[in-house]
Formats: structure tokens, sequence, C-alpha cells
């Protein structure tokens, strides 16, 4: 049983275009979150949703925005794809009920935008 | 504000050697540290984890201690394998645990 799924795994888009990535949890973790990793692997938390409620928003333009339909789910929209967003995008979730809070990671989405 | 700094990489090693990555904190209080790996074309999996100081977490072979008196928390190997290879990240939660603080990561190369 996959614990942490993403689709699709690639996405090659032109600049301009809007697309969006899906994520589901099957854990039953109350916490989700969203990370870009550069090419260097330097890995860059944007958003976290804790019980469908957004708690951590970092410095991520107003392009990106992220949905929790529900507690097992979070999509993260892209508005206006710029070459900057290529990137592995990586879905995570974690339970806040037991430390020490360790997170489960999803298989990444590599977005290449041309 | 709480950070984690890891030694840079790639960190290039003969088969059956000893193996060494550096990681020190700095943060409030008694965070929770963890050693995550990720393997080529592969999201981040959890290593290892240590919760108050003197904790020794340990997986596969690797070990790291939760060192409170150099803010540290070293992960070490006794003979990696070529099956090693990865990207190794050290990380920190502290509070809520909603946020975690991830080193830059340290690439490994084990050559057979």
């Amino acid at each position: 049983d996959t614990a942490v799924s993403q689709t699709p795994k690639y996405l090659v888009t032109q600049m301009g275009n809007d697309k969006s990535i899906k994520c589901e949890q099957n854990l039953g973790h109350d916490t989700m979150y969203w990370y870009k990793q550069d090419s260097k692997k330097f890995l860059k938390i944007m958003f976290s949703y804790n019980n469908k409620e957004l708690i951590i928003n970092e410095t991520v333009p107003n392009r990106f925005s992220p949905k929790s339909p529900d507690k097992a789910h979070l999509n993260l929209h892209i508005n206006s794809l710029e070459l900057g967003d290529s990137a592995v995008y990586f879905c995570a979730s974690s339970s806040d009920e037991t430390l020490p809070y360790e997170q489960y990671f999803g298989p990444g989405t590599r977005l290449t935008v041309t | 504000g709480n950070s984690v700094t890891q030694m840079e990489g790639p960190v290039t090693l003969s088969e059956e050697a000893f193996l060494t990555i550096n990681c020190t904190y700095t943060a409030t209080g008694y965070p929770s540290l963890f050693w995550y790996v990720q393997y080529p074309g592969e999201g981040l999996q959890l290593l290892l984890k240590a919760t108050k100081a003197d904790d020794k977490g340990s997986n596969k072979g690797f070990e790291a201690t939760y060192r409170k008196e150099t803010t540290s928390f070293h992960l070490e190997k006794g003979s990696v394998q070529v099956s090693d290879s990865a990207v190794y990240f050290c990380a920190l939660t502290r509070g809520g645990g909603f946020k975690t603080i991830f080193g830059a990561g340290t690439r490994l190369f084990v050559k057979a």
C-alpha cells in the first residue's frame, strides 16, 4: 500500500500554463506539506496544512495555491508557470499526536517548464 | 532561529569504508532530531531519529547519537555498501512539530 502518493510523477509544460499536482495520504495523518527541491537537492518548505487549515505559508509567489479538500488530500495549483518553477515537488505528511513527528514523503513530481 | 548545518558533499568512499557525516544544529529547548535518506529518483524516507539528549538512533547499520552539549547528531556507519549511495539529510523538529528544518543534504557515493 502506498502511504503518500502524488500524481503526476512527471510534468512537462510551457511557460505561462497553469498546472496542478495532486497528493493523497492513507496514513490517517492530520498534517500535510508541500516542499520544493531544487537541482542541488536543497529542500524548501512551501506550505503546511493541519486538519485542512493552512498553518505554514512560507515566502512563496501567490501563483502557487494549495488546496486541502479533506485531511487526506493536499493539492498544489500553479498559475502562469515560469522557468524558475522547474524543480521536484514533494508532498509529505505527519501525525501531530505522537512524538517525534517524523514525516512521510511521496515519490515526488518532477516539473519541467520550457 | 532554528537551523541545521551538515557537511558539504559529495562524499566518495570505497565499499566497506567507515562513514561519518557531520550535523550540528541550533535550536532552543529540546528538538527531535532525524536523519532522512533519499535514494536516486525517490522521495525522502526516515533513516533514524532521536528525541532527547544521549538517545542513539539506529537503523540499517547507521547510527547517530543526540549530543546536547555539542549540539550535534553525526551519522555513522561502520562499513558502507554501494547500495548506500544516496543523499542524506539531517533535520530537526520542535514545538508543535509542524515545521521541520532540513539541512542542505550530503550526497554519498560508494564505489565497488
